[in-house]
């Protein structure tokens, strides 16, 4: 059972460009987290979603930044017109039982990361 | 607003010892917490879970304690080995807050 996968694993783009992020989760399981950490930083939460569902976006910065996670295919994190504030490195997480109202109900299982510089 | 403080933020200890890592949350009210290690230019990986029926939970050389009353979680080594030497997380809350780390280093 493969864990996790993210790539591209790096991933270099000049200001402006677009920075797409992508996250398989480990197979059977349904919820997907993003997480963002930056330099000398902790992990920042940012989107959960399920299936066709964004559940959460609280951690998420209003503009330039969207997630999706498709019936079939990974999720995807997309940044446009990246500024060089976007260099982190990007976490993926996921889990066979959601969030509940308190908190993590399952073990989060995550990914290798990509780390994105903006040039 | 929620924050996580782990304490200490680095340490070094010779192999062999027992050491304990700490982990509070300004808002006492944490019913699920999760202790993770990352190691250097990699991921996440799960070491425990406490839910909220429980108060702790073992895996190995690993036992881990949540406090609900104070908001304290601790991650117990025991028998450290060089290969534990990574940052130690701790998370908790609904929306999954994440403490900046002890940086742990075991001294061969």
């Amino acid at each position: 059972n493969a864990g996790v996968m993210q790539n591209p694993r790096h991933l270099v783009r000049r200001r402006g460009q677009e920075a797409r992020l992508r996250c398989s989760p480990m197979k059977g399981h349904s919820h997907v987290y993003w997480y963002r950490q930056l330099p000398e930083e902790g992990l920042k939460f940012m989107v959960y979603l399920q299936k066709e569902n964004i559940i959460d976006e609280s951690g998420m910065p209003k503009e330039r930044f969207s997630a999706e996670f498709p019936k079939e295919g990974p999720s995807i994190l997309r940044i446009q017109q990246v500024v060089r504030g976007d260099s982190a490195a990007y976490f993926c997480a996921s889990s066979l039982v959601g969030l509940g109202s308190r908190g993590p109900t399952d073990t989060q299982y995550f990914g290798p990361g990509t780390r994105l510089t903006v040039l | 607003k929620q924050e996580v403080t782990q304490i200490p933020a680095a340490l070094s200890v010779p192999e062999g010892e027992n050491l304990v890592l700490n982990c509070s949350f300004t808002d006492s009210a944490i019913y699920n917490l999760q202790w993770f290690r990352q190691d250097p230019g990699k991921g996440l990986t799960s070491l425990l879970l406490i839910q909220s029926s429980q108060r702790e939970q073992t895996s190995g050389r690993l036992n881990a304690s949540l406090d609900k009353s104070s908001g304290r979680s601790t991650l117990y080594i025991a028998a450290s080995q060089p290969g534990d030497s990574a940052t130690y997380l701790c998370a908790g809350d609904d929306k999954i807050i994440f403490g900046k780390g002890t940086r742990l280093h075991i001294l061969p």
